[in-house]
Order: structure tokens, then C-alpha cells, then sequence
């Protein structure tokens, strides 16, 4: 069965880095575009950034752009969000999540646990 | 940008009862809309996909129709479990989620 498994999460200072990781099994990881949605407490779902399957197109929220990066390992089943210049408004859920296209966004079949990412200082 | 409006923003009804959540697009969209189910403390879940197609396992008390700008989700019988919050979500562009529908039992 298809698992997403994310981890990294923690508490960080604002300006400060962090890096979280998703583990995927269960299915064939380079086959399909991966997503990062979060979701800060008490909040809606905010989409963060999404790679195609092969790490050729990533897309990013206008509120990420420039500070955070996605990146995908085929390899290793992995897909990494990598954040800088964390701010406040950053804290929420992080969610690992599996699309049902190869190549852009459509609809996200499968979705990680989550970790908790909190800025503060 | 594709900007996405969901309403109401909450709603309370009795077990049996049909619940109607409408989802407006900012401009044409044509079908590409999803709708999520998300229960406290939990990931969301996918319940309709394109606009009216129901993910494989999902009960068919719950349906979806619309394009271009109009949306509307409905369960056609509200049960104890379907307490939770819906979203919406456009995918003709980068996707965006709607602000989300909180489904009570009254």
C-alpha cells in the first residue's frame, strides 16, 4: 500500500533553515508528481510546492517562492523540501502528498502524516 | 492567480439531511476541481475528483457537479462521520485550496 512518511520537522528561529524529508513505498515513486500542502494551526490547507516526476518542473506558492526549494531523489523514493528563511507564518503541518499525474498537478491521491513545523524564537 | 471561494464557511444539520457546499472559481476553471474531506488531527482525503467523479471507496451519498466557474459538492444524507471540514481545489493553474466548509451535526 502506498505510505508517504515525512520527517524534519521541529522548531525553528525565525531566518533560521530546516529541512524535512518524505519517504515513499508502495508504489512506483518516479512514475508520479509529488506535492508539499501545509497547513498552519487552525488554518485551511495551503498548497506549498509540487515536482513533476522526473524533478524537470517545480512550482511553488508565491507566499515559498525564492526561500524554499523541492527536490526529489528517485533513487531513494525521497522527496525533500528544503526552507530558508523561515518566518512565523511559516509554522504549520507539513504534508507529503502523491498526485495522480506524472508530469503537473491534478488531483493528490495520497497524502503523508504530517510533521509540525514551528518558527519562533 | 486563481483565486477560490467556498460557502458557507460553516454549517450544522441533522443526521439524514442534504448538504449543499458551493465552490466559486475566479475564472474558468473548466473541470478541473477536486474536494477533499478532512477530519480533525488527520490528512485530508479525497472524495471527488474532475469535478464529479468519485474516488474509488468513497460512499455515494457523497457526489459533485459544476464547471467553468460554479461548483457544488452535496452529501445526500449526512451521517455521524461525515463531521469534518471540506475543500475544495482548482488545478487549472498552480493549484490553490478553497478556505474550507466546517460540516457540524445539529
Amino acid at each position: 500500500q502506498v505510505q508517504l512518511v515525512e520527517s524534519g520537522g521541529g522548531v525553528v528561529q525565525p531566518g533560521r533553515s530546516l529541512r524535512l524529508s518524505c519517504a515513499a513505498s508502495g508504489f512506483t515513486f518516479s512514475s508520479y508528481t509529488m506535492h508539499w500542502v501545509r497547513q498552519a494551526p487552525g488554518k485551511g490547507l495551503e498548497w506549498v510546492a509540487l515536482i513533476s516526476h522526473d524533478g524537470s518542473n517545480k512550482y511553488y506558492a508565491d507566499s515559498v517562492k525564492g526561500r524554499f526549494t523541492i527536490s526529489r531523489d528517485n533513487s531513494k523514493n525521497t522527496v525533500d523540501l528544503q526552507m530558508d528563511s523561515l518566518r512565523g507564518e511559516d509554522t504549520a503541518v507539513y504534508y507529503c502528498a502523491r498526485d495522480n499525474s506524472w508530469y503537473r498537478a491534478t488531483y493528490i491521491q495520497y497524502w503523508g502524516q504530517g510533521t509540525l513545523v514551528t518558527v519562533s524564537s | 492567480d486563481i483565486q477560490m471561494t467556498q460557502s458557507p464557511s460553516s454549517l450544522s444539520a441533522s443526521v439524514g439531511d442534504r448538504v449543499t457546499i458551493t465552490c466559486q472559481a475566479s475564472q474558468d476553471i473548466n473541470k478541473y476541481l477536486n474536494w477533499y474531506q478532512q477530519k480533525p488531527g488527520k490528512a485530508p482525503k479525497l472524495l471527488i475528483y474532475d469535478a464529479s467523479n468519485l474516488e474509488t471507496g468513497v460512499p455515494s451519498r457523497f457526489s459533485g457537479s459544476g464547471s467553468g466557474t460554479d461548483f457544488t459538492f452535496t452529501i445526500n444524507s449526512l451521517q455521524p462521520e461525515d463531521i469534518a471540514t471540506y475543500y475544495c481545489q482548482q488545478y487549472d493553474s498552480i493549484p490553490r485550496f478553497g478556505p474550507g466548509t466546517k460540516v457540524d451535526i445539529k
